[in-house]
């Protein structure tokens, strides 16, 4: 069975563009995650999908937004890009059927640098 | 608020020894806590989880983590290092309530030296 993928897997922009990342989950996986890796902050989640509905959100400004399609693919947003906004993005995939006892799978990322 | 915590930054051990990496969490209500592996320029790996039952459990790769409740520890463990071990490891704990993120520590970086 295929992994979680993520495209583009590197991506250069500059401040005030926005850029949209890909995430397409496990087959049969029905959630999926965002997070946000940097060396300060470690990883922050972003937000969860199920069912084209987002579920949670974490504390990150409005410039990011999300969302899901009917095949659970996934792609986030960022507008209005800031130096700040460089990071490795990860998505998850989990089949939601245990509310806190699944595992979360993640893809390879996207490495996003802001100039 | 719930909490993860990896107190060391780096661990360094030789092949062939025992390692640990350590981490200990807060959390109000049962504790649901994950380990994963992220090796340079990919993602994160699952090694394994704790959910209830047994305190010790048997991971991906030969890993197994250790749960104390007195303690609130999950120390991650393997009896024989080997140097593709070598890679940054998270400890992470599963949200309460509505909320089901998870919330990770900072990560350790693993060196085992040949």
């Amino acid at each position: 069975k295929a992994g979680v993928t993520q495209t583009p897997r590197y991506l250069i922009k500059t401040r005030g563009q926005q850029v949209t990342l890909s995430c397409s989950p496990i087959s049969g996986h029905r959630s999926v995650s965002w997070y946000q890796q940097t060396p300060g902050q470690g990883l922050q989640f972003l937000f969860e999908y199920f069912s084209e509905t987002q579920r949670n959100k974490g504390n990150f400004p409005g410039r990011f937004s999300g969302r899901q399609f009917s095949n659970s693919r996934s792609e986030m947003n960022v507008s209005t890009l800031e130096l700040g906004d460089s990071a490795l993005y990860l998505c998850a995939s989990t089949t939601y059927q245990a509310a806190t006892t699944d595992t979360q799978y993640f893809g390879p990322g996207t490495r996003l640098t802001v100039l | 608020a719930q909490s993860v915590a990896q107190p060391e930054d780096q661990v360094n051990v030789a092949e062939g020894n025992p390692l640990t990496v350590k981490c200990t969490y807060s959390v109000s209500g049962n504790p649901y806590l994950f380990w994963y592996v992220q090796y340079p320029n990919r993602g994160l790996q699952f090694l394994l989880k704790y959910i209830t039952g047994d305190n010790l459990v048997k991971g991906s790769y030969g890993f197994e983590a250790e749960f104390n409740k007195s303690q609130t520890s999950f120390h991650l463990k393997k009896p024989s290092a080997l140097v593709s071990d070598s890679a940054l490891y998270f400890c992470a704990v599963r949200d309460t309530g509505n909320n089901r993120k998870l919330i990770w520590g900072l990560g350790t970086s693993l060196a085992v030296n040949p």
